[in-house]
């Protein structure tokens, strides 16, 4: 069984500030990790995943993640804030291996406000 | 389609009546999701489709809620004698191919509100 913690339902930030939203997770197997944002009457895209090639992903719009095994963490961060990154954002985690299909599990999701 | 297309974008509907929700996912796409998102929470996952077949329907509540993909590409996800409980927004996703690593496309949803 998998399952996926955000921290924090909500995150505010200065702009120009560090973001970092907050993702563990728990997979009894090799997992691939996910991180979508969804804007205002939006549907989810896709930000960045992780599958099993380099611990850093480098995503869309500046974000980034690292995995790290040792913490079961997968967070996200951003150097810099821009008022644009108001939005929900949600961890999600899949199976590796042969019988997986792409079925996700989903954090509660984390609510980043951007102050000027 | 430049995306995956969901049906409509809200519906208000009464207490015990039966709903269909639409879903048309992008061109070409064999994998086709249903997940169910409540006010404050992630998505949860209710069934998926490998081309006209529910390869996963484990995900669904119970015996009210059912989901057709007859053709192997729209798919409806019905339900029957609403309840209020059942008040949610309903996202489709598709992919092209199947896969843990598989990136997910996602609708923009259907806000169903029993009444």
């Amino acid at each position: 069984a998998q399952s996926v913690t955000q921290l924090g339902s909500h995150v505010s930030v200065s702009e120009g500030a560090l973001v970092l939203l907050r993702c563990n997770y728990s997979s009894s197997v090799p997992p691939y990790l996910f991180w979508y944002v969804q804007y205002p009457n939006q549907g989810l895209q896709l930000l960045l995943k992780y599958t099993s090639a380099a611990t850093l992903v480098k995503g869309i719009n500046g974000f980034e993640a690292e995995f790290k095994k040792s913490e079961t963490s997968f967070h996200l961060t951003k150097p810099s804030a821009h008022m644009s990154d108001a939005a929900e954002y949600f961890c999600a985690v899949s199976e590796a291996g042969g019988t997986s299909y792409g079925k996700l599990t989903f954090g509660q999701g984390t609510i980043l406000t951007v102050h000027p | 389609g430049a995306g995956v297309s969901q049906t409509p974008s809200n519906k208000v509907t009464e207490k015990g009546k039966y709903v269909e929700l639409r879903c048309d996912p992008i061109s070409g796409h064999t994998a086709l999701y249903w997940y169910r998102q409540s006010l404050g929470q992630g998505p949860e996952f209710l069934i998926y489709f490998q081309g006209t077949g529910a390869a996963d329907d484990s995900g669904l509540p119970n015996d009210r809620f059912f989901a057709v993909r007859p053709e192997g590409s729209v798919s409806t996800l019905k339900i029957q004698r609403t309840e209020r409980g059942d008040s949610a927004v309903y996202l489709c996703a598709s992919s092209p191919t199947t896969g843990g690593n598989t990136e997910a496309f996602f609708g923009q949803g259907t806000r169903l509100t029993v009444v």
